[in-house]
């Protein structure tokens, strides 16, 4: 069974600028989680989305947002670009409630460096 | 709100020394609490579990037990190796997340490296 998979693994951006980040969950996964992994900062919970939807989001700027496709994919997109918007980007994946907390499952991540 | 607190590392063990890492929480109710692992370049790998207190997870090794007159979850084993060599993470789902929400809090982090 394939993991999650994200791309691209590392992106390179100039401040202002915007990135897009993809990621496709476990085949028969639904929903779909972003966190950001700044330096220092651990895990910050930013967007959940769930048969399409965005069901929740964390404290960010509206700059970033993002979608879910129909076959559950999903991107993440970062607008005028910051130096801080520098981190570790990984999503997550788990089916729906009623299957038990088992947890989720990461992908290996994107690198985005601002410059 | 949620939080969780976990010792600061890095920690640094030599081969079959025992292994704690101590994580806290604050939470309402009755939260699931988790460890994760990271290994360097990958993402992150449910380590252990555990949904309700005096629960015990344990996986590889790994032991941690839900103690919620202390609000703790401290991550435990009992000879590491250099492959645990890794950074690990203490996390909770709230009770009150919300049907189907699963969001997850997470500590820090602590880098545990393992020298032979």
């Amino acid at each position: 069974e394939a993991g999650v998979t994200q791309s691209p693994t590392h992106l390179i951006k100039t401040r202002g600028q915007q990135a897009t980040l993809r990621c496709s969950p476990i085949s028969g996964h639904t929903s779909v989680y972003w966190y950001q992994q700044a330096l220092g900062l651990g895990l910050q919970f930013l967007l959940w989305y769930d048969e399409g939807e965005e069901r929740n989001r964390g404290n960010f700027p509206p700059r970033f947002s993002g979608r879910q496709f129909p076959n559950y994919s999903s991107e993440l997109n970062v607008n005028a670009l910051e130096l801080e918007d520098s981190a570790l980007y990984l999503c997550a994946s788990r089916k729906v409630a009623g299957t038990g907390l088992g947890g989720y499952t990461f992908g290996s991540g994107t690198r985005l460096t601002v410059v | 709100g949620n939080s969780v607190t976990q010792m600061e590392g890095p920690v640094t063990l030599s081969e079959e020394a025992f292994l704690t890492i101590n994580c806290t929480y604050t939470a309402t109710g009755y939260p699931s609490l988790f460890w994760y692992v990271q290994y360097p370049g990958e993402g992150l790998q449910l380590l252990l579990k555990a949904t309700k207190a005096d629960d015990k997870g344990s996986n590889k090794g790994f032991e941690a037990t839900y103690r919620k007159e202390t609000t703790s979850f401290h991550l435990e084993k009992g000879s590491v190796q250099v492959s645990d060599s890794a950074v690990y993470f203490c996390a909770l789902n709230p009770s009150n997340s919300g049907a189907g929400s699963y969001q997850l809090t997470f500590g820090k982090g602590t880098k545990l490296s393992v020298i032979p």
